[in-house]
């Protein structure tokens, strides 16, 4: 069975403290990406990447930044954690269908709901 | 244009009945309409999804009809049942499948 297993499924931080959120996915898929799901806001789009050591920018990265050093592995980093930053983060990995176009279908981790005090 | 507008935020339907979610775009970009299903304590799933080419898809008590021309697509659960009980998402997505946008979710509650 497919799986993308985040690393906690509850953590709770201080302000200012250096957080790192884990994910691996067994799947072999180049894509991996990390959301922030919030009520009534849906899932927002943090960072993805596409290959090893690649990255790119969702539509809300300030505050994070990411690291893929192997291809299973996609990491989520918050650098001074903020009060703004509690919410609930999911971790996903897609398979590529071609060197154009992924397979479009996204299989999401369990999530962890990080509370920042 | 990024945003996919959901509706309504909150769906509560007796076990039996017809459960309508219904979701919106701007984006003509987009050509992937996919629905995912999200229980508590677990991440979203593929539920059902299409493309522009076709008006509705049936995947047993699943249907999604499309509206290409007026920009919406929505998704019908017949004879909902208890275990369908969860938080739906709408997403589209374009540019061969690396840009997906969701909506705001729908929580469904079926009443037995």
């Amino acid at each position: 069975d497919v799986k993308v297993t985040q690393s906690s499924r509850y953590l709770v931080k201080r302000t200012g403290e250096k957080v790192f959120l884990e994910c691996v996915q067994d799947m072999d898929h180049e894509n991996m990406f990390w959301y922030r799901q919030d009520p009534g806001l849906g899932l927002r789009l943090i960072y993805f990447s596409y290959d090893v050591k690649m990255k790119e920018k969702g539509d809300i990265p300030e505050g994070y930044s990411v690291s893929r050093e192997k291809k299973e592995r996609f990491s989520l980093i918050l650098e001074s954690a903020s009060t703004n930053q509690t919410s609930m983060y999911l971790c996903a990995s897609m398979g590529q269908e071609n060197f154009f176009a992924t397979n479009e279908k996204l299989f999401f981790g369990s999530g962890t709901q990080l509370s920042v005090l | 244009q990024q945003q996919v507008k959901q509706s309504p935020q909150s769906l509560i339907v007796q076990k039996g009945g017809i459960s309508i979610i219904n979701c919106a775009y701007e984006n003509t970009a987009f050509d992937y309409f996919p629905w995912y299903q999200q229980f508590p304590g677990k991440g979203p799933a593929l539920l059902i999804a299409i493309r522009p080419d076709v008006s509705e898809k049936k995947e047993g008590r699943f249907t999604i009809s499309f509206n290409k021309s007026a920009k919406q697509f929505s998704l019908h659960i017949m004879d909902s049942q208890p275990g369908d009980s969860a938080t739906y998402f709408c997403a589209a997505a374009g540019n061969y499948g690396q840009n997906f946008v969701f909506g705001p979710g729908t929580r469904l509650s079926v009443l037995p």
